[in-house]
Formats: C-alpha cells, sequence, structure tokens
C-alpha cells in the first residue's frame, strides 16, 4: 500500500522567508502528484498538480518539483506571507485514489 | 455548478441514528470520490464512483456505510446506526476522471454523533 510521509509537521518561519516542505511516497508508480492547502475547518484548495512525467510546476510564489525515481516532491513557498498560513497535504495516485500525507502545518509570522 | 457543493455543512446525531450526507460534483466531472478526515488524522478514502458504478468501495470501514450516485451527479452517503467513531469530517471530491486530472473538494460536513 502506497505510504506518504511529510516532514516537518509543523513549521513557523518569520514573515518574507522562504520555505521547503518535503513530502516522500514509497510506492513511485504513480500518476500524479497535487499539493493542496487546508485552511482550519474548510475543505482542500488544490494548488499543483503534476504528472509523473513532469519534473516541476510553478504557481505564482509556489513551486513544486517531482523525483519519481526516488519518491520525493517539495512545495517552495517564496517570500512567505501571514496569509499562507495553513495545512499544506500532498497527495499521489496510483489508480482510483490519492493517498494524502498527514500534512505540515505552515504558520507565517508577521 | 462552479465548484462540488456538500450539504449539510455541519450534521449533529445521536448515536444509533441514521445520517446522509450529500456531494454535487462539478458539471461534467465523472468521477466522484468520498473521504474521511477524523481530528488529526489524514484523508482516508472510502468510495470512488465511475459515472453511477463504484468500482473502488474498498474503503468504506463497515458494512453500515452505503453511498450511491444518480445520474451521474450527485452522490448521498448514508451512515446507519451510527456511533462516536464516525465522527468527521466528510469531504467530497470530484475530477475529469482518468489519471490526467486532480481533485476539486467540496469544503466537507463535520458529523458529530453525540
Amino acid at each position: 500500500k502506497q505510504e506518504v510521509t511529510q516532514i516537518p509537521a509543523a513549521l513557523s518561519v518569520p514573515e518574507g522567508e522562504n520555505l521547503v516542505l518535503n513530502c516522500s511516497f514509497t510506492d513511485s508508480a504513480i500518476y500524479n502528484l497535487q499539493w493542496f492547502r487546508q485552511d482550519p475547518g474548510k475543505g482542500l484548495t488544490s494548488l499543483l498538480l503534476i504528472q509523473s512525467s513532469q519534473r516541476e510546476q510553478t504557481s505564482g510564489r509556489l513551486n513544486a518539483s517531482l523525483d519519481k525515481s526516488s519518491g520525493r516532491s517539495t512545495l517552495y513557498i517564496a517570500a512567505s506571507q501571514p496569509g499562507d498560513s495553513a495545512t499544506y497535504l500532498c497527495a499521489v495516485t496510483t489508480g482510483n485514489q490519492f493517498y494524502f500525507g498527514t500534512g505540515t502545518s505552515l504558520t507565517v509570522i508577521p | 455548478g462552479a465548484g462540488v457543493s456538500q450539504s449539510p455543512s455541519n450534521k449533529v446525531t445521536e448515536k444509533g441514528k441514521d445520517v446522509e450526507l450529500r456531494c454535487d460534483p462539478i458539471s461534467g466531472h465523472t468521477a466522484l470520490y468520498w473521504y474521511r478526515q477524523s481530528l488529526g488524522q489524514g484523508l482516508e478514502f472510502l468510495i470512488y464512483f465511475q459515472g453511477n458504478s463504484a468500482p473502488d468501495k474498498s474503503g468504506l470501514p463497515s458494512d453500515r456505510f452505503s453511498a450511491e450516485r444518480t445520474g451521474g451527479s450527485v452522490s448521498t452517503l448514508t451512515i446507519q446506526r451510527t456511533q462516536q467513531e464516525d465522527s468527521a469530517v466528510y469531504l467530497c471530491a470530484s475530477s475529469f476522471g482518468g489519471t490526467s486530472y486532480g481533485y476539486t473538494f467540496g469544503s466537507g460536513t463535520r458529523l458529530t454523533v453525540v
């Protein structure tokens, strides 16, 4: 069964810092990987989707990379802002479902 | 619709009662998924629909849980004889289907069994 791990579980940074969130998965035979953010009491908002054939995707201040062979993905957030505070989840799919990590809780301090 | 709509947003029920949770996916999305998120836990897959059929029900935790989808659109997740351990946020997502597309999630239904 696919296992997804996210490190760190929690992260607190001052506003303006660049940061990296890590995601690893045990089965490299994935179709794609998706990064989400979840605000307290809310559903999940999709940030970036990386197909298995791609190495990275960018959207604004966000950049996600994928190294399928090593089972790793990173989410890079540039110039962090207090509004970036949320839980960030990565998910991989090998078929009919996405497997989720337990998330990284990010706090950006003004 | 513009997004995935779930209702109710909050539900408090007494132990032993049945509940129905509704999901209205994005128009044109053929795939629909139910997940459960318990407090402090990750997302747990429950069931996947492609059209009206459910090729993967492997995540349903017990026979008290069932789901259906009609008209390739709205889905209902039913929990019979609710237990306190059923308390969680139930999230629905939809997709165009296939492996090239990501998910769009609804805001979830927070179920509390007292």
